[in-house]
C-alpha cells in the first residue's frame, strides 16, 4: 500500500462522540488527501493537505477537520460524531499535485 | 451534474474478451486523468494515469483520453477473472488541488 497506513481499522462510535482517524506515510510525500466512500456516491474528498499546516476543503468537509504537523501524519477528526458519517474513510497521498495517488487500507467507522 | 459519471453496470464479459469503461467529465480544465481498480472491501489502487490526448498502453490495458469530448475509457484485452472488480475514473479539478471520482463500473469476467 505504499508505505501508508490507517489507524485505528475499524470503529464503532456513538453519536456526539468525537473522533480521530490517523494517517501515516513512510513515503515523504507532500500531497496527503482524506476521503470518504459511500454506496452511490463514490470517493469524495473531505480534506486535503499540500504541506505541514497547510490543508484546505474538500466538496464534503462539513463536521470534519484535519490537522498535519508533521510530515508523514495527517489527522481527520469528527468534532461529534453524527449517523451520516458512517462511512469507510480513506487516506491518499501523492507526490505531485496533480499526480497520481495511492491510497491507505482505509478505516470503517460506524456512528449509532 | 456530476463532474465525472461512470455507466455504473454491471458489466460482464467473457474470459479472454475486451472490457471497454467509459467515463466523462464536466471540467474543461481538467488536465490529469485516472483509472484504479478496487476489490470488494479493498482499497483503490491504480492503473492507468493519462494527461494527454490520444492512448496509452500498459500490458493489456489501455486508457484514451478525448479531451474536445471530455471523454476517457479504459480497454482491457484478453480479460481474466482476477479483473473482476469495481473500476473507478477520477479526475482532477481545473486549479489541479482536488480529484473527483465517478461512482464507479462494476465488472465480472466469467470463466
Amino acid at each position: 500500500d505504499a508505505g501508508i497506513t490507517q489507524s485505528p481499522r475499524h470503529k464503532v462510535t456513538e453519536t456526539g462522540t468525537p473522533v480521530t482517524l490517523r494517517c501515516h506515510q513512510t513515503e515523504n510525500h507532500r500531497y496527503m488527501y482524506w476521503y470518504r466512500q459511500d454506496p452511490g456516491h463514490g470517493l469524495r474528498l473531505i480534506h486535503y493537505s499540500y504541506g505541514v499546516k497547510d490543508t484546505d476543503k474538500g466538496e464534503v468537509s462539513d463536521g470534519y477537520s484535519v490537522s498535519r504537523s508533521k510530515t508523514e501524519d495527517f489527522l481527520l477528526t469528527l468534532e461529534s460524531a453524527t449517523s451520516s458519517q458512517t462511512s469507510v474513510y480513506f487516506c491518499a497521498i501523492s507526490g505531485d499535485r496533480e499526480g497520481e495517488q495511492y491510497f491507505g487500507p482505509g478505516t470503517r467507522l460506524t456512528v449509532t | 451534474q456530476k463532474e465525472v459519471e461512470q455507466n455504473s453496470g454491471p458489466l460482464s464479459v467473457p474470459e479472454g474478451a475486451i472490457a471497454s469503461l467509459n467515463c466523462t467529465y464536466s471540467d474543461r480544465g481538467s488536465q490529469s486523468f485516472f483509472w484504479y481498480r478496487q476489490y470488494s472491501g479493498k482499497s483503490p489502487e491504480l492503473i492507468m494515469s493519462i494527461y494527454s490526448n490520444g492512448d496509452k498502453e500498459d500490458g493489456r490495458f489501455t486508457a484514451q483520453l478525448n479531451k474536445a469530448s471530455q471523454y476517457v475509457s479504459l480497454l482491457i484485452r484478453d480479460s481474466q477473472p482476477s479483473d473482476s472488480a469495481t473500476y473507478l475514473c477520477a479526475v482532477n479539478s481545473n486549479t489541479g488541488n482536488q480529484f473527483y471520482f465517478g461512482t464507479g463500473t462494476s465488472l465480472t469476467v466469467i470463466p
